[in-house]
């Protein structure tokens, strides 16, 4: 079955960066896009923007860029966000998605802790 | 950017009971080529990831059990969930996917009375 892996929980001090990890399972890595979602209390679920996985073409949403650098590992089937220059406004759950326009399949999640 | 606005907020109910939760756009979701709403509903249940439950306004996803029906077109959507169980309690979010970027709406949450 279609599993979406995503890495561990992370603390990250103001000004640092972090990287999550996304590994797919159970079906052919380049039929989906991966897109990635931020969802906190506040502001509820926002979209950052998605990655071709096959070929690593990237569109982002307008105010995740500079904030939000997408990658992909075609060899390992990972996607991975960078996010840069941490403030507290980055603490969130961050997950990705397998894209179809609708986002058929989930991550679990990676909460990102912005904290001096 | 497309501004998807939920209603209502909060919904308490027992189970057996019928709801409806809206969504309206503030721009229509009709594509005038293949005449489909770009329109997605999903769960969510505490401590979890969404999980997809209605695609193109109506097509339900493999595996939702046929209680929650997905209608509307053009900017005015609706979940409808009839014979509600407790496992549906939840929160319920719309998106859009016709206009970049992909916007959610605010979320219903659905209580036991």
């Amino acid at each position: 079955q279609v599993q979406l892996q995503q890495s561990g929980a992370e603390l990250a001090k103001p000004g640092s960066s972090v990287k999550i990890s996304c590994k797919a399972s159970g079906y052919t890595f380049t039929s989906y896009y991966i897109s990635w979602i931020k969802q906190t209390t506040g502001q509820g679920l926002e979209y950052i923007g998605y990655i071709n996985t096959g070929s690593g073409g990237t569109n982002y949403n307008e105010k995740f860029k500079g904030k939000a650098t997408l990658t992909v590992d075609k060899s390992s089937s990972t996607a991975f966000m960078q996010l840069s220059s941490l403030t507290p406004d980055d603490s969130a759950v961050y997950y990705c998605a397998g894209e179809l326009g609708w986002f058929a399949y989930w991550g679990q999640g990676t909460l990102v802790t912005v904290s001096s | 950017d497309i501004v998807m606005t939920q209603s209502p907020s909060s919904l308490a109910v027992s189970a057996g009971e019928t709801v409806t939760i809206n969504c309206k756009s503030s721009q229509s979701l009709l594509s005038s080529g293949n005449q489909k709403n770009y329109l997605a509903w999903y769960q969510q249940k505490p401590g979890q990831s969404p999980k997809l439950l209605i695609y193109l306004a109506s097509t339900r996803e493999s595996g939702v059990p046929d209680r929650f029906i997905g209608s509307g077109s053009g900017t005015d959507f609706t979940l409808t969930i009839s014979s509600v169980q407790a496992e549906d309690l939840a929160d319920y979010y719309c998106q859009q996917h016709y206009s970049y970027p992909d916007t959610f709406g605010a979320g219903t949450k659905l209580e036991l009375k």
